[in-house]
């Protein structure tokens, strides 16, 4: 089946540090991929997303290259604010059928001032 | 805002009642998605609608969940007989036909006491 696997946080950076969050995954075909952010209680916002191999989405700094030899999709960030504070989602979804989003279990970012 | 809604954004009620939640997605999206959320935890697919028609439905989707979307615009989704498991955010998300990207509501927060 399909699933994502992200690194488990929280992570915890000082302003201006880089940021990595890494994300693989496992798909039967050829999926779409993104980045979810969620800011305490509301719900998603897409962040970034890339369709196909070696593409980079990219928005607010961040960035993300889908790897198919890797099968991952890892999210940076040259210089985190404390506004970037937040769970960070990591999904993919087939280009078939309902193409429902499977997310991984998230990554909580605390950047501190 | 022509955002997904969702209503109401919190609800608190008692281990038996029932609960309905609304969903009404970005104007023309043909697609609509319902997710479950607990905490410390990547949101979960429940349902999927193509216009009225409900074309799948996760195991995670017990008889006491029912979910409609009688004119193919907004949706409900019910949870009779709640039980404090069901404790959760409800995350309504939609997208049109020719579109991989997924838009989501602010989330229905149900806490059962």
């Amino acid at each position: 089946g399909n699933s994502v696997t992200q690194m488990e946080g929280p992570v915890t950076l000082s302003e201006e540090a880089f940021l990595t969050i890494n994300c693989t995954y496992t798909a039967t075909g050829y999926p779409s991929l993104f980045w979810y952010v969620q800011y305490p209680g509301e719900g998603l916002q897409l962040l970034l997303k890339a369709t196909k191999a070696d593409d980079k989405g990219s928005n607010k700094g961040f960035e993300a290259t889908y790897r198919k030899e890797t099968t991952s999709f890892h999210l940076e960030k040259g210089s985190v604010q404390v506004s970037d504070s937040a769970v960070y989602f990591c999904a993919l979804s087939l280009d078939t059928g309902r193409r429902a989003l499977t997310f991984g279990s998230g990554t909580r970012l605390q950047v501190q001032p | 805002d022509t955002g997904v809604s969702q209503d109401p954004r919190h609800k608190i009620t008692k281990r038996g009642q029932n609960v309905t939640f609304r969903c009404d997605p970005i104007s023309e999206h043909n697609r609509l998605y319902w997710y479950r959320q607990t905490l410390g935890q990547g949101p979960e697919f429940l349902t999927y609608f193509q216009n009225e028609a409900q074309l799948e439905k996760s195991r995670l989707l017990s008889d006491r969940f029912s979910a409609e979307r009688p004119k193919g615009s907004f949706s409900t989704l019910e949870i009779q007989r709640t039980e404090q498991g069901d404790s959760a955010m409800y995350l309504c998300a939609s997208r049109d036909s020719s579109g991989n990207t997924i838009y989501f509501g602010e989330g229905s927060w149900l806490t059962v006491v």
